[in-house]
């Protein structure tokens, strides 16, 4: 049973591209979770995909996009790079529950460095 | 933005030691989850300690939990060198169906 996986693991971009970084779930799971963890901080929450929708948005910029697709992986989309924008992606899968899905199993991320 | 901090920031202590980190949080919690990461890598879930718990155990880890505090803690007993990593703390707040991390503690663990 495959956990959450994600690609690719590393990424060097320059100021002004655009970056896609992509996640599958853990089998049987169905809502995906994204994180940026800058170097030394903890992870943050950028947003959250359930049936294709976003369903839950951190205090990040429009530049930060995502979908969801049916088999429930997911894209996270950054434009117009920012030398800030160097960080740890992370995504996290979890089974939709009413009230919240606590238990969320995270995948290796992927270093984006913008340079 | 973070929620909690966690103290102390670093810790360094022996093999066979005991070490206890500590978390702050702000508002109102569902449940507090404790992770582990490796060198920049993918996080590990470790304990979850549920708003109306005080305390909780798992192999080697024992967390409690002052809601009147707001606050939190992990203790690591008899620690291995394979413990060295970052922890996290993780709040889950009612009605906002994700997690929110502290700073980390970076525990180094010597043989």
């Amino acid at each position: 049973d495959a956990g959450v996986t994600q690609s690719p693991t590393h990424l060097i971009k320059t100021r002004g591209q655009q970056v896609t970084l992509r996640c599958s779930p853990k089998s049987g799971h169905d809502t995906v979770s994204w994180y940026q963890q800058a170097l030394g901080q903890g992870p943050q929450f950028i947003f959250q995909y359930y049936e294709e929708e976003e369903r839950q948005r951190g205090n990040f910029p429009d530049r930060f996009s995502g979908h969801q697709f049916p088999n429930y992986s997911s894209e996270l989309n950054v434009n117009a790079l920012w030398l800030g924008d160097s960080a740890l992606y992370l995504c996290a899968s979890s089974l939709y529950r009413p009230g919240g899905s606590y238990e969320q199993y995270f995948g290796p991320g992927t270093r984006l460095t913008v340079t | 933005s973070q929620q909690g901090e966690e103290d102390p920031q670093a810790l360094s202590i022996q093999e066979g030691e005991n070490a206890t980190m500590n978390c702050s949080y702000k508002t109102s919690i569902n449940n507090l989850q404790w992770y582990r990461q490796n060198s920049g890598r993918g996080l590990v879930h470790l304990i979850l300690i549920r708003s109306n718990e005080r305390e909780k155990h798992s192999g080697r880890l024992r967390v409690t939990l002052d809601t009147s505090k707001k606050s939190s803690s992990l203790l690591i007993t008899a620690s291995r060198a394979a413990d060295t990593a970052s922890y996290f703390c993780a709040s889950w707040h009612s009605g906002y169906s994700t997690l929110t991390f502290g700073k980390g503690t970076m525990l180094l663990v010597s043989p």
